[in-house]
């Protein structure tokens, strides 16, 4: 059983398009996350979501939304693609320590790689 | 302002040696300190992780070290092998759902049979 799934793996897109990437977790985690990763790996993380209500928004550009329908889903829409958004998206979840959770651990999907032609 | 520096950038170490990859911190108000392994065209993998009330952690080959005077810690990988190369991160946190995981930039460790 996949724990964090991403779809799709390979996005390739032009420039000034808008794409979606999906993300869904079966861990009953209460926690869901948004990392970019550049080309040179350095991971960073985008957004949050907690009970389905947004509560890390670092400094992401407006044209990127996340959504989440329910605690087990967190998606990703972009707007007008452009170059520098190439880059590999990783979703996580984790399970909050105040909610009963052990651990911070975040679980991490297998990543979509978005390329912007 | 990188809150989490870790060195070096790439690594390369024979086989059966012992690897290590070091990390120093800014924040005193981090918690926890996890370390991901990732493999290529995979996702980042929770490999081991500490708490500050203890100074060493050992898991099979692997032991964190944690000296929180120094604000520092690192990840020795002992009996190194060549499915060990992965590119690894450390990490670290404050508790709770509303504090982010901040990284540092990563590791190449190649293993050489």
């Amino acid at each position: 059983d996949t724990a964090v799934s991403q779809t799709p793996k390979y996005l390739v897109t032009q420039m000034g398009n808008d794409k979606s990437i999906k993300c869904e977790q079966n861990l009953g985690h209460d926690t869901m996350y948004w990392y970019k990763q550049d080309s040179k790996k350095f991971l960073k993380i985008m957004f949050s979501y907690n009970n389905k209500e947004l509560i890390i928004n670092e400094t992401v550009p407006n044209r990127f939304s996340p959504k989440s329908p329910d605690k087990a889903h967190l998606n990703l829409h972009i707007n007008s693609l452009e170059l520098g958004d190439s880059a590999v998206y990783f979703c996580a979840s984790s399970q909050d320590r105040r909610a009963g959770g052990s651990t911070d651990t975040q679980y991490f999907g297998p990543g979509t790689r978005l390329t912007v032609l | 302002q990188q809150q989490v520096k870790q060195s070096p950038q790439s690594l390369i170490v024979q086989k059966g040696g012992i690897s290590i990859i070091n990390c120093a911190y800014e924040n005193t108000a981090f918690d926890y300190f996890p370390w991901y392994q990732q493999f290529p065209g995979k996702g980042p993998a929770l490999l081991i992780a500490i708490r500050p009330d203890v100074s060493e952690k050992k898991e099979g080959r692997f032991t964190i070290s944690f000296n929180k005077s120094a604000k520092q810690f690192s990840l020795h990988i002992m009996d190194s092998q060549p499915g060990d190369s992965a590119t690894y991160f450390c990490a670290a946190k404050r508790g709770g759902s509303n504090y982010k995981l901040t990284f540092g930039k990563g590791t190449l460790l190649t293993v050489n049979p």
